[in-house]
């Protein structure tokens, strides 16, 4: 299948500080979704990108589409002790039905 | 509440004893789809599912089944489950066919393979 490779795997940061994590791949996606995961349950949606140099905001959550579509990222602002999960980014061509998934970043904030 | 609801949300079994893992969403979704997590691998995806009676391979099918009889519920059965199949198993659902909607996911299913 095809290979997202997301980064950092991990980081542990301070409260407060800004925090960038992004996922390259080696094929063209039409969707990018991130999604985070807290301990114990499920992924929950974020943010999805849909066009090709879209910057999109949620709340402190800021995500963009790559232009040349094979990459994405996720930035988290003033980040705060409840940031702390695992992240995950998804892309989607319009070739196959599936989604594929990054290997996750899992992010650590110290109060 | 829209949700997905899985069913066992822990197991610990031995290899061989068959089991099911049940899947059920309230939201009319098409799509469907389980995944498997491991440490530094992210989710991948087993089985999914574009509608009633249709169900397709995703990248680690091997060692698994579904079915998909009613819209709402999408099992996955592991006919003679082996160690290496211990994970952490998610179910997901999404609106339309192609599975590059958002996908809701379950709150998971941990596995122990003795």
């Amino acid at each position: 299948g095809q290979q997202l490779n997301q980064s950092p795997q991990s980081m542990f940061i301070q409260e407060g500080e800004d925090v960038s994590m992004n996922c390259t791949s080696s094929s063209i996606f039409n969707t990018w979704l991130w999604y985070k995961q807290d301990p114990g349950e499920g992924p929950v949606l974020l943010i999805a990108l849909y066009k090709a140099g879209e910057l999109t905001s949620n709340g402190r959550l800021t995500a963009q589409f790559g232009i040349t579509r094979k990459d994405s990222f996720l930035n988290i602002s003033a980040s705060i002790p409840s940031d702390v999960g695992i992240y995950f980014c998804a892309g989607h061509n319009n070739a196959g039905n599936m989604l594929t998934f990054g290997g996750g970043t899992r992010l650590m904030v110290k109060p | 509440e829209a949700q997905v609801t899985q069913n066992p949300r822990y197991l610990i079994t031995v290899t061989g004893k068959k089991l099911t893992v049940t899947c059920s969403q309230n939201m009319n979704h098409e799509y469907m789809s389980w995944y498997r997590q491991d440490p530094g691998l992210g989710l991948r995806q087993i089985y999914y599912s574009m509608n009633v009676e249709v169900t397709d391979k995703g990248d680690v099918p091997e060692g698994y089944k579904v079915s998909r009889k009613e819209k709402r519920n999408f099992p996955l059965i592991l006919e003679s489950p082996s160690p290496n199949q211990t994970s952490l198993y998610f179910c997901a659902s999404s609106a339309g066919t192609g599975g590059g909607q958002p996908q809701h996911f379950g709150d998971g299913t941990r596995l122990s393979i003795l």
